[in-house]
């Protein structure tokens, strides 16, 4: 089982629709758990981070954290076609300093 | 604005010659890491740097080495590249509170190197 496991796409919405990312995490301690956008041949943008159960809202953005379910989502309200790329779910390594695990990416498409 | 700075953003090497790719930060962030990532792939954790203190990874190869001198830079050496090691090499900078859960970490541009 991969720790951070994602479907890696391609998620295609059309433009102004909701995109709903998902991601599952396999360490049950684990306590941060963060968003990062990467447009093609770029670094990785942190967009979220979420540390307690329920929502959290940042624009169109909002990130949706279930501990018991080890469950995190994004959810990209009026989707632009600005919005595609790819979107890495990443958490904290419990018990091992700072690490980050990242899933593998889902591609997001937004078409026009 | 503070920032992660990543030199060269693109570096071409032929195979076998060292080469050295560097990050500076002015976030004033104790902990930085270096990531590889190839293509499709999610960044991979070479090691990283917790103050002085450095961590390297099990499974980093012992052709990747890093230097930090100061809190501000923060070197990747590869000793002799072969052509698997084309990639995109990533630094990140963390700032660790101690008790806190809060470890955002920040991404430079990131350094493209081709190995020929």
């Amino acid at each position: 089982q991969k720790e951070v496991e994602q479907n890696s796409g391609p998620l295609s919405v059309p433009e102004g629709a909701i995109a709903s990312l998902n991601c599952t995490y396999s360490d049950r301690g684990s306590q941060s758990f963060f968003w990062y956008r990467q447009y093609s041949g770029k670094s990785p943008e942190l967009i979220m981070s979420i540390y307690s159960n329920g929502d959290k809202e940042d624009g169109r953005f909002t990130a949706q954290l279930n501990k018991a379910s080890q469950y995190v989502s994004l959810l990209i309200r009026d989707s632009q076609p600005s919005d595609s790329a790819t979107y890495l779910c990443a958490v904290i390594r419990t018990g091992g300093g700072n690490k980050l695990v990242f899933g593998a990416g889902t591609i997001l498409r937004v078409k026009s | 604005d503070a920032m992660v700075i990543q030199n060269p953003r693109y570096q071409v090497t032929q195979f076998g010659k060292p080469v050295t790719l560097s990050c500076s930060q002015t976030l004033n962030h104790n902990v930085m890491y270096w990531y590889q990532q190839k293509s499709s792939q999610a960044p991979k954790l070479l090691f990283h740097y917790y103050d002085k203190d450095f961590n390297n990874e099990a499974d980093t190869p012992d052709n990747f080495q890093s230097r930090r001198p100061n809190t501000s830079f923060c070197f990747l050496d590869i000793r002799s590249p072969g052509l698997g090691d084309a990639a995109m090499y990533l630094c990140a900078t963390s700032r660790d509170q101690g008790a806190s859960l809060i470890y955002e970490q920040y991404f430079g541009p990131g350094t493209r190197l081709t190995v020929t």
